[in-house]
């Protein structure tokens, strides 16, 4: 079993959609979680971090479920712009630990 | 402020050849950490270095070596080459304490021939 488990989509939506991922992760003793987006042979790019009493940034939506291990991200009112993969993204207890990524999510966005 | 930066940006070697990438960490980060990601995957953990120490180290052979120096730049190398090892390798650089979010450089794409 992967450690971060996501649907690797794609997701194909038309613009003004709401669209949510969703992400497991295995170690119930990761601490810290993230979703990074990457475009197309780019780096990722940290999108939010993901707090447990769930948090807002714009459009963007992120909640984690501790006791199932399960994190989300949805993303309201698409934009074209925001066609990329989606990464869910876990990291280990203590200071400077690894990031274990999923696979990634792909959302296209169509006008 | 310069993010992280990589170098060089594409590199193409042939199979049994070494190489040897370069990462500068963004300013005020001491912790760089490489990963390996594959077409169609998400980034894998290599090691990550802080204080010129390798700290942690994923799933990958003795192959793999890196190095930290005093002004928290970092080298990955690479022997040995084989034809799997085509992929972007990128590197990111965080605060040892604090936050663990990590920012990441534009990589290097590695194709082995």
């Amino acid at each position: 079993r992967k450690e971060v488990e996501q649907d690797p989509g794609p997701f194909n939506v038309p613009e003004g959609a709401t669209v949510a991922f969703n992400c497991t992760y295995s170690n119930s003793a990761s601490q810290s979680f993230f979703w990074y987006r990457q475009d197309c042979r780019k780096e990722p790019k940290l999108l939010m971090s993901v707090y447990s009493s769930g948090n807002e940034d714009g459009r963007f939506t992120a909640q984690l479920n501790r006791a199932s291990q399960y994190i989300s991200l949805l993303i309201r009112d698409s934009k074209l712009s925001d066609s990329a993969t989606y990464l869910c993204v876990v990291n280990g207890s203590g200071y400077g630990n690894k990031l274990v990524f999923g696979a990634g999510t792909i959302l296209r966005v169509k006008s | 402020d310069a993010g992280v930066t990589q170098s060089p940006t594409h590199l193409i070697k042939t199979r049994g050849q070494q190489v040897t990438l370069r990462c500068s960490p963004k300013s005020g980060h001491d912790t760089v950490s490489w990963y390996q990601q594959a077409l169609g995957q998400g980034p894998q953990f290599i090691f990550q270095y802080y204080e010129e120490e390798e700290r942690q180290r994923g799933n990958f052979p003795d192959r793999f070596s890196g190095h930290q120096f005093p002004n928290y730049s970092s080298e990955l190398n690479v022997n040995a080459l084989l034809l799997g090892d085509s992929a972007l390798y990128l590197c990111a650089s965080s605060p040892w304490t604090g936050s663990n979010a990590q920012h990441f450089g534009d990589g290097t794409r590695l194709s082995i021939l």
